[in-house]
């Protein structure tokens, strides 16, 4: 069974330019997580996603940011007019369930996609 | 400010002594996850600690809760070169639909 894929695992852009990070959960996995980390920090929580449903983008930037999860394919996180700030790890995981709730598992994270804009 | 907090932000210790790291939190929980993260990768999940469960055992791994204090620890037994990692604590906040990481402690065993 493979793990959690993300691609591209390193992604250069110039600033103004679009980034699409692509993530394929678990097989059988429903639920999809996606999070930021920058360089010695922790992990961001930016947007929790279901099979063609977004359901809690609190984290996610109003402006630039998107995030789809279709019913066929990947799950894609867009970032339009790349910034400098924008600079960072990008890591998927997904879940079989709802991660957090009370009857909760495990999250399963990808190897992470670092972009990095000039 | 962060959900979960950990303590110490780094720590160095010979190998064979015990690592012990401690995460607080502000809200209340369903549950506790600890994770690993090696340079450059992806997180690994180490061990999960239910709200109504005090104490986990997992291998070297010791995990400790109170939900009194709003506080956890991890605690590495007989430590090796190898446990060399970032450790972050994760919090599944009641209500919310999502873990929420903190900062990480960095952990270096010295051989």
């Amino acid at each position: 069974n493979a793990g959690v894929m993300q691609n591209p695992r390193h992604l250069v852009r110039r600033r103004g330019q679009e980034a699409r990070l692509r993530c394929s959960p678990m097989k059988g996995h429903s639920h999809v997580y996606w999070y930021r980390q920058l360089p010695e920090e922790g992990l961001k929580f930016m947007v929790y996603l279901q099979k063609e449903n977004i359901i809690d983008e609190s984290g996610m930037p109003k402006e630039r940011f998107s995030a789809e999860f279709p019913k066929e394919g990947p799950s894609i996180l867009r970032i339009q007019q790349v910034v400098r700030g924008d600079s960072a790890a990008y890591f998927c995981a997904s879940s079989p369930r709802l991660a957090g709730g009370t009857n909760t598992g495990e999250l399963f994270f990808g190897e992470g996609s670092r972009l990095t804009v000039l | 400010s962060q959900q979960g907090e950990e303590d110490p932000q780094a720590l160095s210790i010979q190998e064979g002594e015990n690592a012990t790291m401690n995460c607080s939190y502000k809200t209340s929980i369903n549950n506790l996850q600890w994770y690993r993260q090696n340079s450059g990768r992806g997180l690994v999940h180490l061990i999960l600690i239910r709200s109504n469960e005090r104490e986990k055992h997992s291998g070297r791994l010791r995990v400790t809760l109170d939900t009194s204090k709003k506080s956890s620890s991890l605690l590495i037994t007989a430590s090796r070169a190898a446990d060399t990692a970032s450790y972050f604590c994760a919090t599944g906040i009641q209500g919310a639909q999502k873990l929420v990481f903190g900062q990480g402690t960095r952990l270096t065993i010295n051989p």
